[in-house]
């Protein structure tokens, strides 16, 4: 059973800080990751994805990913009220260009404090 | 840009209705995909496609069948609608298998109440 793990927060972070969001996964076989945006109400939308081991920045984002302890984190720098939402983390099975859905955890629920 | 439209942000059903959710993507995608979303549960996946007449089933088909005619268009079908299935639904695409990348875009989903 492929399962991915959140801690489903609320996680409050003060504005200007650095929020870390981590997530597990139960599947070795696991071989992308994503990390959705979803504020309430809306449909998630894609902030980063992360393949290979190690460090992926994007802006005030950074990735990361760590397979052999299977898991994967979010780092956002300078967080902003806007920042605040449900952080979802997402696991596909299969290699690049799989088509076997993504495997979501529950969601943290990030709130940044002005 | 991706994007992925479904036909109704909000509908209502009686038990027992027969419920169509359509969804249609406009960048040539091969993949497509319905989720459902429930507080507590997340997102679970419903059934998915490859290709056209393709589908697959996901984590949770029971009481859902669907239908892919045309490559642009992905339908949901509740065949009798039953309480349980009160929930929001989303549809995502993505490119396709072997093109390095399989990112799923979702569209704005439809919050579905069956009565």
């Amino acid at each position: 059973q492929k399962e991915v793990e959140q801690n489903s927060g609320p996680l409050s972070v003060p504005e200007g800080a650095i929020a870390s969001l981590n997530c597990t996964y139960s599947d070795r076989g696991s071989q992308s990751f994503f990390w959705y945006r979803q504020y309430s109400g809306k449909s998630p939308e894609l902030i980063m994805f992360i393949y290979s081991n190690g460090d992926k920045e994007d802006g005030r984002f950074t990735a990361q990913l760590n397979k052999a302890s299977q898991y994967v984190s979010l780092l956002i720098r300078d967080s902003q009220p806007s920042d605040s939402a449900t952080y979802l983390c997402a696991v596909n099975m299969k290699a690049r260009g799989g088509a076997d859905g993504l495997t979501f955890g529950k969601g943290t629920h990030l709130i940044i404090q002005p | 840009d991706v994007k992925v439209t479904q036909s109704s942000r909000y509908l209502v059903k009686r038990t027992g209705e027969k419920v169509f959710l359509e969804c249609v993507q406009d960048m040539d995608h091969e993949n497509m995909f319905w989720y459902r979303q429930d507080p507590g549960l997340g997102l679970r996946l419903i059934y998915f496609s490859y290709d056209v007449k393709m589908k697959e089933k996901g984590d949770i088909p029971e009481g859902y069948s669907v239908s892919r005619e045309k490559k642009e268009r992905f339908s949901l079908i509740l065949e009798s609608a039953s309480t349980n299935q009160t929930s929001m639904y989303l549809c995502a695409s993505q490119l396709g298998s072997g093109t390095g990348t399989d990112t799923q875009y979702f569209g704005p989903g439809t919050r579905l109440t069956v009565l």
